[in-house]
């Protein structure tokens, strides 16, 4: 069984339109989390959510929005597509907010914004 | 300022052979400090993770070693296979949860082996 999912895979997708990543954990972990990685490879934490409040906002554009259904799920939510948004993105979960033992990657969606 | 530096930055070894990933890093005080393992197109997969207490921990043929002191850790392969191509991160999680949440990323070592 997928611990961390996301879906879809890839996307792709022209400037200007809305578009949602979904995540999807079955670890039981509380805190999910949402990472970029550009075209360096530097992952950069993006959102985290705990217990379904969202604790960590970084200097992310708000075009982007994370929407916590129940503690399994965190979908990101983007708005006005920019070809800056183009990356992989990450989902993760963790037991509790220092990021235990259990921290675990979901396998990346690839956006592709034209 | 929190950061995690990693060297080198790409590195190319014939397969069977060893090599040796550094990773130095400023974030204090800390809680862990971890390897992943990241191939292409996939999510990073952790490797080790060790307390500041922890001086070394292995995982088949990858021994992560740290240095509390000159706060300094290192990835030892062992006998590196076709399948250790990949991306490895090192990262440290600060005990105060740090300005990004709870984990500081290094910019990876991208291991390449060669048959």
């Amino acid at each position: 069984d997928t611990a961390v999912s996301q879906t879809p895979k890839y996307l792709v997708t022209q400037m200007g339109n809305d578009k949602s990543i979904k995540c999807e954990q079955n670890l039981g972990h509380d805190t999910m989390y949402w990472y970029k990685q550009d075209s360096k490879k530097f992952l950069k934490i993006m959102f985290s959510y705990n217990n379904k409040e969202l604790i960590i906002n970084e200097t992310v554009p708000n075009r982007f929005s994370p929407k916590s259904p129940d503690k399994a799920h965190l979908n990101l939510h983007i708005n006005s597509l920019e070809l800056g948004d183009s990356a992989v993105y990450f989902c993760a979960s963790s037991q509790g907010l220092m990021g235990g033992v259990g921290y675990t990657f979901g396998s990346g969606t690839r956006l592709t914004v034209v | 300022k929190n950061q995690v530096e990693q060297s080198p930055q790409s590195l190319i070894i014939l397969e069977g052979k060893n090599c040796t990933l550094q990773c130095n890093y400023t974030v204090s005080p800390f809680s862990n400090l971890r390897w992943y393992k990241q191939d292409t197109g996939r999510g990073p997969v952790s490797l080790t993770i060790m307390t500041f207490s922890e001086n070394t921990k292995s995982n088949g043929r990858y021994t992560a070693t740290l240095d509390a002191d000159t706060k300094q850790s290192s990835l030892h392969i062992t006998a590196s296979q076709l399948s250790d191509s990949a991306s490895y991160i090192c990262v440290v999680s600060p005990t105060d949860g740090g300005s990004q949440g709870n984990l500081i990323f290094g910019k990876g070592t991208k291991l390449s082996v060669k048959p």
